[in-house]
């Protein structure tokens, strides 16, 4: 069966550091992969989204970034943080194969930013 | 523009009776629609979806309703049990590229005993 794993479960990092996200998928291959941000009381946003190795595109004009380095791995970075990215990180893959399945997330990293 | 909306952010239903959530969307374009229920600090939990040629899926407890011509779906619960206590979104998406999901603000459903 198919997991998805987002580390780390939380994170606390001071305005104008650095960050890493990552995000990785098992049990299956060339899926497409995403990642959303929550933002407190609100809906889901796409940030990111990938449908190979090296493909990013971006939903939203932001501060943040993506990287697909391998077919199952997707990683959300900043060179440097703003206080408005804090949020609720969630990654997601789909797959291409068949028409009308489900999007599947994982756990999600909560970021704060002092 | 809000493509997809949730105008009720809270419901409360007694145990054992039929919780009704609610979802409205504007884009004619999609054509494929999900429920995922969430708790706090977790991940959204895939729960029940819809293709645009259906008017009604059904599992189990939960049934969606998709009717086109409103754009509004909405996700019955019966019977409502104390576990259901949740925030409920609904998502839509196109079958083109990369099926990326558009969420409603999401409503939170308690359940009480």
């Amino acid at each position: 069966s198919q997991t998805i794993h987002q580390w780390p479960a939380t994170l606390v990092q001071p305005v104008g550091s650095p960050l890493s996200l990552e995000c990785t998928v098992e049990g299956t291959s060339n899926p497409n992969l995403y990642w959303y941000r929550q933002a407190a009381g609100r809906g889901l946003q796409l940030l990111f989204y990938s449908v190979g190795i090296g493909q990013i595109s971006s939903e939203v004009p932001q501060n943040l970034s993506a990287s697909r380095p391998q077919d199952r791995q997707f990683i959300l970075s900043s060179k440097k943080l703003l206080l408005s990215d804090s949020g609720f990180y969630l990654c997601a893959w789909g797959s291409k194969d068949r028409l009308y399945q489900p999007q599947h997330f994982g756990d999600g990293t909560r970021l704060s930013i002092l | 523009d809000q493509q997809v909306k949730q105008n009720s952010p809270s419901l409360s239903v007694q145990e054992g009776r039929i919780s009704i959530l609610n979802c409205d969307y504007t884009n004619s374009m999609f054509d494929y629609f999900l429920w995922y229920k969430k708790y706090p600090a977790e991940g959204p939990t895939f729960l029940i979806s819809i293709s645009s040629i259906k008017d009604k899926n059904e599992d189990g407890r939960f049934t969606v309703f998709l009717n086109k011509s409103a754009k509004h779906l909405s996700l019955h619960i019966v019977p409502s049990q104390p576990g259901d206590s949740a925030v409920y979104f609904c998502a839509a998406s196109t079958l083109e590229g990369a099926q990326k999901l558009v969420f409603g603000q999401g409503t939170r459903l308690t359940i009480n005993p």
